[in-house]
C-alpha cells in the first residue's frame, strides 16, 4: 500500500512569514499533485510535478519534486491570508492500476 | 465551461438506509472517480469510472457501489449506512487517458451524516 505522510498537520502563521510543507513516501510516484481545497468545497489543483529533481514556481509558491520521485515541497514566500486552506499532496501510481494516493493535508491558517 | 456538479450537497439519513449520490462531470470528460474524505483518514480513493466500466476500485466494502452512465453521469451508492460514512464524498472527473497532465477536476462534494 502506498502512503504519503504530510507535515505539520497544522501551521499556523502571520502575514508575510514564509513556510515550507513536506510531502514523503517510501514509494515512487509518476507524478505528484499538489491541491488546495477550502472549507466546503473540494480540491483545486495548484501544480502536477513529473521529472525528479523539478522544481516548479507558481507566482509565491515553489513545489520540488524529489530526485527519486518519493517526496515533495511546497514552499510558499511572504504568506497572504489568501493562502489559507488545507493542502493536500497527492501521488499517481501511473500505469493499469492509476488511482491518486493522497495525503491527510496540512491545514495552514494565515493570521493578518 | 461547467465544472463538476455533485447533488445533493447534503444528506441526512439514518443507519440501515441507502443512499445515491449524483456526479456530472466536465462536459467531454469520461473519467469519473469518487473518494470518501473524513478528518481522521483524509482523501480515500473509492472507484473511477471510464466509459461506462469500472476501472479501478479501493479498498471498501462491497456495500460501497457505483456506476456510470452513457453521458459520463455517475452516481454512488451506500446500502445497509454505518455511523462511520458520514463523509464528504467527492467525485472528480477527467479525461481519463492517464498522462501526467490528466488534471481530475474536484466537485465540491455531498456531505453525508449517518445519525
Amino acid at each position: 500500500t502506498q502512503l504519503l505522510e504530510q507535515s505539520p498537520q497544522f501551521l499556523s502563521i502571520q502575514e508575510g512569514e514564509n513556510l515550507t510543507v513536506y510531502c514523503n513516501s517510501s514509494s515512487v510516484f509518476s507524478s505528484l499533485q499538489w491541491y488546495r481545497q477550502e472549507p466546503g468545497e473540494g480540491p483545486v489543483l495548484l501544480v502536477t510535478v513529473v521529472t525528479g529533481g523539478e522544481v516548479k514556481k507558481l507566482k509565491r509558491l515553489t513545489f520540488q519534486f524529489g530526485d527519486a520521485r518519493k517526496d515533495s515541497s511546497l514552499h510558499i514566500t511572504a504568506a497572504q491570508p489568501g493562502d489559507t486552506g488545507l493542502y493536500l499532496c497527492a501521488g499517481d501510481s501511473g500505469g493499469s492500476n492509476y488511482k491518486l494516493t493522497f495525503g491527510k493535508g496540512t491545514l495552514l491558517t494565515v493570521n493578518p | 465551461k461547467a465544472g463538476v456538479t455533485q447533488t445533493p450537497r447534503y444528506l441526512i439519513k439514518t443507519r440501515g438506509q441507502q443512499v445515491t449520490l449524483s456526479c456530472s462531470p466536465i462536459s467531454g470528460h469520461r473519467s469519473v472517480s469518487w473518494y470518501q474524505q473524513t478528518p481522521g483518514q483524509g482523501l480515500q480513493f473509492l472507484f473511477e469510472y471510464f466509459s461506462e466500466t469500472q476501472r479501478n476500485k479501493g479498498n471498501f466494502p462491497g456495500r460501497f457501489s457505483g456506476r456510470q452512465f452513457s453521458n459520463s453521469r455517475s452516481e454512488m451508492n451506500v446500502s445497509t449506512l454505518e455511523l462511520g460514512d458520514s463523509a464528504l464524498y467527492l467525485c472528480a472527473s477527467s479525461w481519463g487517458d492517464r498522462g501526467p497532465t490528466d488534471t481530475q477536476y474536484f466537485g465540491p462534494g455531498t456531505r453525508l451524516t449517518v445519525l
